[in-house]
């Protein structure tokens, strides 16, 4: 069975300050993984990472994936209140018709 | 474009009382999906369709039917709700399956629903 574990569960950092999620996969025929952002109510797309294009950036976020270790993390540097929210990491595979989602990572940034 | 759309926002429901929640997409999406979201448990697929006509069984679709008459519509059906169905309930699209190139999920804004 298709995997996705996201630490920490929970996060909370000064405004300022520079994080790391983490998301690790134990999925078969690993094809994509995928960074969301929810605020309040939908999630919203971040990042998609594969074999091709495994470092993306976006201004203050940016994600690398370590196929060697399974795993991708999301940065965010010189937080803002405005990072505040679930970040949501997800796994397809070349065969699955769907998506497979972590738990998400809940971050507050306080001022 | 209006994207993913989803009706009702909030609904509260009776134990045994059925109900469809409406979805819609504008984007000429092949691939649809529902989910449901509960505290601690991450989003878990309830069902999807990869075109006009053909749906198929996520990891919970124990209690929904779905139908895909038209590209544009995906609407999820409760047979006869239960409280454990009490969720947050996102409808998702993109233009190819999850296992295919362009599977950038665009995600409607939910549907709060509350089973008594």
């Amino acid at each position: 069975e298709d995997k996705v574990v996201q630490s920490p569960l929970s996060l909370v950092v000064h405004e300022g300050d520079t994080v790391t999620l983490n998301c690790s996969y134990e999925v078969t025929n690993f094809r994509s993984l995928l960074w969301y952002k929810q605020e309040k109510k939908a999630p919203t797309f971040l990042f998609m990472l594969t074999s091709s294009g495994i470092e993306k950036k976006s201004g203050r976020l940016s994600s690398i994936l370590d196929k060697k270790e399974l795993s991708s993390i999301l940065n965010i540097t010189a937080t803002q209140t405005g990072d505040s929210a679930i970040y949501l990491c997800a796994v397809t595979t070349g065969t699955a018709s769907k998506l497979t989602f972590g738990t998400g990572t809940r971050l507050q940034v306080t001022l | 474009n209006a994207g993913v759309t989803q009706t009702p926002k909030f609904q509260v429901l009776k134990t045994g009382q059925s109900m469809t929640l409406q979805c819609a997409q504008d984007m000429n999406h092949e691939y649809m999906s529902w989910y449901r979201q509960d505290p601690g448990m991450g989003l878990r697929l309830i069902h999807y369709s990869v075109g006009a006509g053909i749906t198929d069984q996520g990891e919970v679709p124990n209690g929904y039917n779905v139908s895909r008459s038209t590209t544009e519509d995906f609407p999820l059906r409760l047979l006869s709700a239960a409280p454990s169905q009490t969720s947050v309930y996102f409808c998702a699209s993109s233009y190819s399956p999850p296992s295919g190139v362009y599977n950038e999920q665009f995600f409607g804004p939910g549907t709060r629903l509350t089973v008594l």
